[in-house]
């Protein structure tokens, strides 16, 4: 099984300070295709999860330019630019190479 | 836009069975793949498994042997049952389609790209 390790668990950050929120996973997510096969979930309080970004680096609908995820292999990381107050909520990576697992979840909270 | 809501029994006791229900609407259940996901309380997601209109299926191996999936086109609603409930089965569930977001080399890419509300459902004796 692909094991998906998160960091940190919880990220306090005060608005118009950039975030960062590391996925880490126990082998390449690399697919024959040549993308790494990562998606991120976002959330928030009381709300049903949605989709942040697909395929690594690509904004779903909606998604504000201050997402943007860099890596590869194994590592990645997804930047919030300037933290907003509406950016609360629980962050999931997800690996989608073999079947799917999440991390544990990175909780922001705005200061 | 379409709209997916869950449907349990909320309250359950061990060894039962879990029967959810997820009606879709403002779309069609062909040509999409369907999940399941859950919450437990003060945990984060896990992945349950996926459904294709088709009836090919895709599950978690750490619930593989207790999960079935199944899809209703008539009624555009899927299905999930879970064996042998226990208290670690206590979580908010919810259905999501699988939507292709993109195709690249050939391949086609699906994420979850919509949700339902979600659903609760407790295992207690």
């Amino acid at each position: 099984d692909v094991v998906v390790t998160q960091s940190p668990l919880s990220l306090p950050v005060t608005p118009g300070e950039p975030a960062s929120i590391s996925c880490r996973s126990s082998e390449s997510l690399l697919h024959r295709s040549g993308y790494f096969y990562l998606d991120w979930y976002l959330q928030k309080p009381g709300q049903s999860p949605q989709l942040l970004i697909y395929l690594t680096s690509n904004r779903a609908s909606g998604v504000p330019e201050r997402f943007s995820v860099r890596g590869s292999g194994t590592d990645f990381t997804l930047t919030i630019s300037k933290v907003e107050a509406e950016d609360a909520g629980v962050y999931y990576c997800m690996q989608t190479l073999r079947s799917r697992t999440f991390g544990q979840g990175t909780k922001l909270e705005i200061k | 836009q379409v709209q997916l809501q869950e449907s349990g029994p909320g309250l359950m006791k061990p060894s039962e069975t879990l029967s959810l229900t997820c009606t879709v609407s403002g779309g069609s259940i062909s040509g999409y793949y369907w999940s399941w996901v859950r919450r437990p309380p003060g945990k984060g997601l896990e992945w349950i498994g996926y459904i294709h209109y088709s009836g090919i299926t895709n599950y978690n191996p750490s619930l593989w042997s207790r999960v079935t999936m199944s899809v209703d086109t008539s009624r555009n609603q899927f299905s999930l049952k879970l064996t042998f409930v226990t208290a670690a089965d206590t979580a908010t569930y919810y259905c999501a389609r699988l939507n292709r977001v993109a195709t690249v080399s050939g391949y086609d890419y699906h994420s979850m790209d919509a949700w339902g509300q979600g659903t609760t459902v407790t295992v207690s004796s």
